[in-house]
């Protein structure tokens, strides 16, 4: 299995911060990568796609980058709205897997 | 708006067999893929299997002897079978759909199962 790992595990920020997440695979996956934002009692909601493509309705000042092993999620202007957590997913090979989530916290 | 919305048991007995339903409002089951993911706080997002509307699917390999995943078009419903559960198996269950088999741009609120004597 494809192993992901997002650092860091919890970040804490203020409202207008930039932020970025780090996610790293166990091996090439081209672009194949998503991110997605979770909230509290709530199901994950995608973000990105492909890397850098950004899923309809989810607003610019995210942006996702990267290929190969290393990606990055970036939040270019923290709001009050985006605190939550972030994970990835490479779906490149069998069995899909997800990194282990970073917690972004209000500083 | 395509909607999902998972049913069954939240408890369920250790040795029996986990069975979920997500019910597609909104849009057609047909030309998708559709997923099932749990979620736990110490193994965090596994993804657990998808089908394709006409029926192929693919397993996550760590649950593979014990999942199965169907389809009802005419209901516009997909399950979730997990035999032989243990408490390991108590999770947060998601049904998803999964553009072109590989990320989920659409999913349920998910349910929580537990098992437990």
């Amino acid at each position: 299995d494809i192993q992901m790992t997002q650092s860091p595990s919890t970040l804490s920020a203020s409202v207008g911060d930039r932020v970025t997440i780090t996610c790293r695979a166990s091996q090439s996956i081209s672009s194949w990568l998503a991110w997605y934002q979770q909230k509290p009692g709530k199901a994950p909601k995608l973000l990105i796609y492909k890397a850098s493509s950004l899923e309809s309705g989810v607003p610019s000042n995210f942006s996702g980058s990267g290929s190969g092993t290393e990606f990055t999620l970036t939040i270019s202007s923290l709001q009050p709205d985006d605190f939550a957590t972030y994970y990835c997913q490479q779906y490149n090979s069998y069995p899909w897997t997800f990194g282990q989530g970073t917690k972004v916290e209000i500083k | 708006q395509v909607q999902l919305q998972e049913s069954g048991p939240g408890l369920v007995k250790p040795s029996e067999t986990l069975s979920l339903t997500c019910t597609v409002s909104g849009g057609s089951i047909s030309s998708f893929h559709w997923s099932w993911i749990r979620q736990t706080p110490g193994k965090g997002l596994e993804w657990i299997g998808h089908i394709y509307y006409s029926g192929s699917t693919n397993y996550n390999p760590s649950l593979k002897s014990r999942v199965t995943i169907s389809v009802d078009t005419s209901k516009n419903q997909f399950s979730v079978k997990l035999s032989s559960v243990t408490a390991a198996d108590t999770a947060v269950y998601y049904c998803a759909r999964t553009y072109s088999g590989s990320y989920y741009d659409c999913w349920g609120q998910g349910t929580l199962v537990t098992v437990s004597s």
